[in-house]
């Protein structure tokens, strides 16, 4: 089935650390994966996405990694700030044969916090 | 920086009744997407629409729920007769194309069904 899971749902950590947030992802037929970004009271804010012909793409002190033989995918924050305190959520895109329209599967989501 | 944006911001009714939350997606985007997310619990997905009909939808946008694009602009989501269930926090979003394909996120109303 369609599933997509966070191990870790809290991670604390201190100004100017690296912080890495991980997601498993069950369908193997997803070939499109986002990083979201939720502030308290805030939509869901696009971070970086990553497509399956890919295992690495990097954006603006974040890194996403694509594991398909394991079904992971990672976030890396480099020198984390207090701003970046928020939660994260995984999503996928499971375009499989062209039957999606965009369907967006959410994973339950991390708290990252992170301490001045 | 063109964004989505959603009104009313909070919505309170009394179960039974009908409501409409409006959303005006990116002017150029050609797909529109409802969620919701029951408060603590991850976004789910609802609806997705693409010229001017539902191209996808979940087991929860059931016969209460309705999707319009009554003109050019806006984007509306319908519940026909909430319960308390409905309760959640809605978010559209719009993307330019379908799959594979970034999505943008308003701000969400919060509905509160009493």
């Amino acid at each position: 089935g369609e599933s997509v899971g966070l191990h870790l749902p809290t991670l604390s950590v201190q100004e100017g650390d690296n912080s890495i947030i991980n997601c498993a992802y069950s369908n193997s037929a997803s070939d499109y994966f986002i990083w979201y970004k939720q502030e308290s009271g805030k939509g869901p804010q696009f971070i970086i996405d990553i497509r399956s012909n890919m295992d690495k793409r990097q954006g603006q002190r974040v890194t996403v990694l694509l594991n398909k033989t394991v079904k992971h995918l990672s976030l890396q924050i480099a020198a984390t700030q207090p701003g970046d305190s928020a939660v994260y959520f995984c999503a996928e895109d499971a375009n499989a044969g062209g039957t999606s329209y965009g369907k967006l599967t959410f994973g339950q989501g991390t708290i990252l916090t992170v301490h001045p | 920086e063109p964004e989505v944006t959603q009104t009313p911001s909070h919505q309170v009714t009394q179960m039974g009744q009908e409501v409409i939350l409006r959303c005006v997606p990116i002017s150029n985007h050609l797909y529109f997407y409802w969620y919701r997310q029951i408060l603590g619990q991850k976004v789910e997905f609802l609806v997705s629409f693409y010229n001017n009909e539902i191209s996808e939808k979940s087991e929860i946008f059931d016969d209460q729920f309705s999707v319009e694009r009554p003109d050019g602009s806006n984007f509306t989501l319908k519940i026909r007769s909430t319960k308390l269930e409905d309760s959640a926090m809605y978010f559209c979003a719009s993307s330019l194309q379908g799959a594979d394909n970034e999505q943008f996120f308003g701000p969400g109303t919060r509905l509160t069904v009493l």
